[in-house]
């Protein structure tokens, strides 16, 4: 059973229009939650972060929210441009009892910024 | 910089070969990690290391070694390749105090267990 969900493979925004990415995770252990992104035939990179006891964390043109009640944190990217054209994995962090520090992620939402 | 690299690019093994896989990190970063990506599945831990001469299993340890001798390197082993184990492997390493979760990745290995 997965713990870190993304629900959506795909999506396709126009660009200069809000791209929105959604997860939803199931463990209420975790207590960080990060953005890749992730080109082909490259490993990811780090985009942004938020820690559980925010709700909200902006970089630029990413802000990430968090509604730790619902157990969902989205991506927005605003305005969206065609180098944002990638996949994007929501990752989970926690201590697992079993092994220590323990990094979760989704199984990725393709996004395509349309010109 | 060159960050974090990874030896060899791509690999085809026969089942019951074995073969190391290489990291090495040239950020002085305390923590390494290999994953696994499957299609449809994100990126699976396998192995980390909190530093030199440490290691601790992930969530998919099995049919897996590795080694942490030397800081910057971080080994990934299969002593008898399985299909099961086709995937493209990913290290990654990170600071250990300042900004722990944040990890920088590697270009991955490509892995075909025929």
């Amino acid at each position: 059973d997965q713990q870190v969900k993304q629900n959506s493979p795909s999506l396709s925004v126009q660009e200069g229009r809000i791209s929105i990415l959604n997860c939803d995770y199931t463990n209420s252990m975790f207590d960080y939650f990060l953005w890749y992104k992730k080109y082909p035939a490259e490993g990811p990179t780090f985009l942004i972060s938020i820690s559980s006891i925010k709700d909200k964390n902006e970089d630029g043109r990413f802000t990430v929210f968090l509604n730790k009640s619902a157990k969902h944190l989205s991506l927005h990217i605003v305005p969206s441009q065609p180098g944002d054209s990638a996949v994007y994995f929501c990752a989970a962090s926690g201590i697992h009892r079993n092994y220590g520090q323990n990094f979760v992620f989704g199984p990725g939402t393709r996004l395509s910024v349309l010109p | 910089n060159a960050g974090v690299t990874q030896t060899p690019k791509f690999r085809v093994l026969k089942t019951g070969q074995s073969m190391t896989l290489l990291c090495a990190q040239d950020m002085n970063h305390e923590y390494m990690y290999w994953y696994r990506q499957d299609p449809g599945m994100g990126l699976r831990l396998i192995h980390y290391s909190v530093g030199e001469g440490t290691t601790a299993k992930g969530e998919v340890p099995d049919g897996y070694n590795v080694s942490r001798l030397k800081k910057q390197n971080f080994l990934l082993g299969l002593e008898s390749a399985a299909p099961s184990q086709t995937s493209v492997y990913f290290c990654a390493s990170s600071y250990s105090r300042l900004r722990p979760r944040e990890q920088y990745f590697g270009p991955g290995t490509r892995l075909t267990v025929t």
